[in-house]
C-alpha cells in the first residue's frame, strides 16, 4: 500500500531557530517527491520538487533532501520566521496509475517570537 | 498566469441539504483534481479528471458525492445529501499534461450543522 508518513505531527520553535521535518514513504514505483507549504485557510503551495536522481534542493531558506534508497526525505528550514508558521505536506508521485500522488498528513509548524 | 479559482470560499449548510462547489483550473491544464481535507489531516483525493474523463474516483462516496467536468475545463463537485462528517475544506487542483506539479486553489470550507 502506498503511504507517506510525516513527523513530527506538530512543532513549536522560536523565531530565528532552525528545524527539520521528516517524511518517510512506501510509494513504489517512485516518480518524484514534493514539499508543500499550506497556510491556514489557503491551498497548498509547492516549495520543492525532487526526482529520483536528486539528493538535495534548496528554495531560499528551505532545503529538501531525498534518500531514495531508504525512502526518506527531510525539509530543513533555516533561520525561521513568523511567516513560516504553516502546515508542511510531503507528497510523493508514483505508485502506479496516471499521475497518482500520495499525500502525507503534514507537520504543523508554529514559529513564536 | 491566473491561478486555480474556486467558489464559494465558505459554505454553511444543515445536514441532509445539498451543496455544490465550482472550480476553474489554470488555462490549458488537462488534469483536474478534487480533494477533501478534514481539519488536521492531509488532503484526500476524491476524484481526478483527465480532460472530461474520470481517471480515478475510487475514494469518492458515490452514494452522495458526484462530480463532472463538462467540456474538459470547469468542474463542479456536488454533495447530496450532506452529512456532519462532510465538514471539511474541499480543494481543487490542476496540472498540465505529463507533469505531477499540481497547483491548488484556495479551497471551499464547508460546515455541515
Amino acid at each position: 500500500k502506498n503511504q507517506v508518513e510525516q513527523s513530527p505531527q506538530s512543532l513549536i520553535i522560536l523565531e530565528g531557530k532552525n528545524c527539520t521535518l521528516q517524511c518517510n514513504y512506501t510509494v513504489s514505483p517512485f516518480s518524484n517527491l514534493r514539499w508543500y507549504k499550506q497556510d491556514t485557510g489557503r491551498g497548498p503551495v509547492s516549495l520543492t520538487i525532487m526526482t529520483f536522481s536528486e539528493n538535495t534542493k534548496s528554495n531560499g531558506r528551505y532545503t529538501a533532501t531525498l534518500d531514495a534508497d531508504t525512502k526518506q526525505s527531510s525539509l530543513h528550514i533555516t533561520a525561521s520566521q513568523l511567516s513560516d508558521s504553516a502546515s508542511y505536506i510531503c507528497v510523493v508521485s508514483g505508485g502506479g496509475g496516471y499521475q497518482k500522488v500520495t499525500f502525507g498528513t503534514g507537520t504543523k509548524l508554529q514559529v513564536i517570537p | 498566469e491566473a491561478g486555480v479559482a474556486q467558489s464559494p470560499r465558505y459554505k454553511i449548510i444543515e445536514k441532509r441539504q445539498s451543496v455544490a462547489f465550482w472550480c476553474n483550473p489554470i488555462s490549458g491544464h488537462a488534469t483536474l483534481y478534487w480533494y477533501q481535507q478534514i481539519l488536521g489531516q492531509g488532503p484526500k483525493l476524491l476524484i481526478q479528471f483527465q480532460n472530461n474523463g474520470v481517471v480515478d474516483d475510487s475514494q469518492l462516496p458515490k452514494d452522495r458525492f458526484s462530480a463532472e467536468r463538462l467540456k474538459g475545463v470547469d468542474s463542479t463537485l456536488k454533495i447530496q445529501p450532506a452529512k456532519l462528517e462532510d465538514s471539511a475544506v474541499y480543494l481543487c487542483a490542476s496540472s498540465s499534461w505529463g507533469t505531477h506539479e499540481q497547483y491548488f486553489g484556495p479551497g471551499t470550507r464547508l460546515t455541515v450543522t
